[in-house]
């Protein structure tokens, strides 16, 4: 199994550019998100997903889209690049949806904004 | 709401030192589940641990210990014998059973960088 897999490793973007960052994962899992990571502020969850067709918001989804037309894959969308969304950003996976799963995640995206 | 403070940022320690690293956790719910991950200098969350809220028995790993105390909202993490591989941040999370309608919700503390010097 590759586990999460996410591309590219690396990104730069010009304001108002747009772009979609892939996440993959091969174990079955039905639960999906993704997250940014800012110095200091650990992750914050941006959108998840319970399954296939099921999409909906976490803790800072403006600027960004995800859809899940598939169990394995789980695409965010950023439409018009700000340099606020400069980040790290992180695709997870678990088994299920409830507190009880644990999230895996991929080794993630370094985007930058200019 | 629900909430996790890593309130040591940065810790450095020389090769073989214990350290502790600290996690206070706030939360409405009875239920709830606490975890703790490593990302090391390649930037990758490795899963290290994960404790329910009815079991407080401390963990012991290897050089690893946790100790979950629901009296003070602790979650504290210790290695033994620290190593120059030990050099990471490390993150404390929460998970709510409230949350089981919104999906599997991690909230993360800001995370605490060891540095194990040889």
């Amino acid at each position: 199994n590759a586990g999460v897999t996410q591309t590219p490793k690396f990104q730069v973007l010009k304001t108002g550019q747009s772009m979609t960052l892939q996440c993959a994962q091969d174990m079955n899992h039905e639960y999906m998100s993704w997250y940014r990571q800012d110095p200091g502020m650990g992750l914050r969850l941006i959108h998840y997903s319970v399954g296939a067709g099921i999409t909906d918001q976490g803790e800072v989804p403006n600027g960004y889209n995800v859809s899940r037309s598939t169990t394995e894959d789980f695409p965010l969308r950023l439409l018009s690049a700000a340099p606020s969304q400069t980040s790290v950003y992180f695709c997870a996976s678990s088994y299920g949806y409830s507190s009880t799963d644990t999230q895996y995640f991929g080794p993630g995206t370094r985007l930058t904004v200019l | 709401a629900q909430k996790v403070t890593q309130a040591q940022t940065e810790i450095s320690v020389v090769e073989k030192e214990d350290v502790t690293l600290d996690c206070v956790y706030e939360t409405r719910d009875t239920t709830y589940y606490l975890f703790w991950y490593k990302q090391p200098p390649s930037g990758e969350l490795v899963f290290l641990i994960r404790r329910n809220s009815f079991d407080e028995q401390n963990e012991i790993s290897g050089r690893y210990s946790w100790n979950f105390q629901k009296s003070t909202s602790s979650f504290n993490f210790t290695i033994t014998a620290s190593q120059v591989v030990d050099s990471a941040v490390y993150f404390c999370a929460l998970s709510e059973d409230l949350n089981n309608n919104a999906g599997n919700m991690l909230t993360f503390g800001g995370g605490t960088r060891l540095m194990v010097k040889p």
